[in-house]
């Protein structure tokens, strides 16, 4: 593995089912996070995690949940999936939190809820 | 409120020089990056900029003012592979990146 990887590469997923993507990085980043990319919006920040064991809401947290039991993985889960949440989403890394870090993105995972 | 804004569409000619720009008002500022994205890819990082003034790498070169809340992405000498998204994001108050919706750039022959 070699940055970021993220799977599934896309979904189709019927409304109400549970899902979730994974996010693997081998850079020992300690900050990761989750956002969606629709058309005409920026990206935005649904969750974040500083360090291993410790996570945040972004801007858009609703209708998902993120666990980080260790450095390396940051799993994003749909509870019960809804039509807005049909998105493209990027699983992102830093070094550290807490400063201007650059931010390392994955392939993304295009997921369409019906 | 947050607000980053850049223009949504710009066509140039291949060989040319294109600037994009960027403006932004954010709750404080950490810094301000730029990334380019190809469709159907992800981002990646081009450039990042927190004092004034012009920074340059290669054919790229940013360029910010703080005082105007302003950025520009220059990019010369311009190829077709440049096509592609050009993403403006400012850290905030929290560190936390704000992002535009991004510059589709268009170069033709």
């Amino acid at each position: 593995i070699a940055g970021i990887t993220q799977a599934p590469t896309s979904q189709i997923l019927a409304a109400g089912r549970r899902m979730t993507l994974r996010c693997t990085q081998d850079m020992r980043h300690n900050a990761m996070y989750w956002y969606r990319q629709d058309l005409g919006l920026g990206l935005r920040l649904i969750h974040y995690s500083n360090t291993a064991g410790t996570t945040g809401k972004g801007e858009v947290p609703d209708g998902y949940s993120v666990s980080r039991a260790n450095t390396d993985d940051f799993p994003l889960t749909l509870a019960s999936a809804v039509p807005s949440q049909t998105s493209v989403y990027f699983c992102a890394s830093s070094r550290k939190a807490g400063g201007p870090e650059t931010q390392y993105f994955g392939p993304g995972t295009r997921l369409l809820v019906l | 409120g947050q607000n980053i804004d850049q223009p949504t569409e710009m066509t140039a000619t291949e060989g040319a020089i294109v600037q994009i720009n960027c403006t932004y008002q954010t709750s404080g500022f950490n810094g301000l990056f730029w990334y380019q994205q190809h469709a159907g890819e992800a981002p990646t990082f081009l450039s990042y900029n927190v004092l004034d003034g012009l920074e340059e790498k290669g054919r790229f070169s940013s360029f910010l003012s703080r005082s105007k809340g302003y950025s520009y992405l220059l990019l010369k000498e311009l190829q077709m592979k440049d096509s592609a998204s050009y993403l403006c994001a400012v850290g905030d108050s929290n560190y936390q990146l704000i992002w535009g919706a991004g510059t589709k750039l268009i170069i033709k022959p």
